[in-house]
């Protein structure tokens, strides 16, 4: 299979802790995206990072790549209830193909 | 930016009937759609890749002939899971993509066989 893995699978902090989620990955790819998932509802994309980068940042959340270990992570600083979610990384492959690949997921629950 | 919309958002069906899920891109044209299954806190499966105007590309695994991919237009692909039976049961996810927006997610769809 070429699901990655996400680590850990469920995360329970307080409410102002910062949050780490990690992906890895079995391919080479271009490069990787986290997507948020409420429960029950659709995916919504977050960040991507492409092969070349390092590191990226977005509002709360920073993305970082390690391409020669196949992983990369997502901090959510400052956490807040209604980050309450499961998050997934994605890869496509590099042959071309447009399939994304979705990893486990990690089940993040931030408590009030 | 992209919207897709799926509908319905839930469905439940009876075993042995059949269901159909459309995933439409609302101010998007989508060459490429795709399906997804999803079971209860776990990933999200490819089924199946949808090309406009042409056969779906099913992953492994997945019987083509239970789960009938239309892509009749470059706005509208459809699901139709054939004599639905309990274990067909699950989460289903659509996906848009378009040159300029990357992908998109329609919000699901959560189907029942009972």
């Amino acid at each position: 299979s070429q699901q990655g893995e996400e680590d850990p699978q469920a995360l329970s902090i307080q409410e102002g802790e910062n949050a780490t989620m990690n992906c890895s990955y079995k391919t080479s790819i271009n490069n990787l995206q986290w997507y948020r998932q409420n429960s029950g509802r659709g995916l919504v994309h977050l960040i991507l990072i492409r092969s070349n980068e390092r590191e990226k940042h977005s509002g709360r959340l920073r993305v970082t790549l390690d391409t020669s270990k196949k992983s990369s992570s997502l901090l959510i600083t400052a956490s807040r209830a209604a980050d309450t979610a499961s998050y997934f990384c994605a890869t496509p492959p590099t042959s071309g193909t447009y399939k994304y690949i979705f990893g486990t997921g990690t089940r993040l629950k931030v408590l009030a | 930016g992209a919207v897709v919309s799926q509908h319905p958002s839930r469905v439940i069906c009876k075993s042995g009937t059949s269901v159909k899920i459309e995933c439409r891109s609302l101010d998007f044209q989508a060459t490429t759609m795709f399906w997804y299954r999803q079971f209860p806190k776990q990933s999200l499966m490819l089924m199946a890749t949808s090309n406009e105007g042409s056969k779906a590309t099913y992953e492994q695994g997945v019987e083509k002939d239970k789960f009938l991919i239309n892509h009749a237009s470059l706005t509208l692909s459809t699901l139709t899971v054939t004599s639905a039976h309990p274990e067909d049961s699950s989460f289903y996810i659509c996906s848009a993509r378009n040159s300029h927006y990357g992908y998109t997610f329609g919000s699901g769809t959560r189907l029942t066989v009972v």
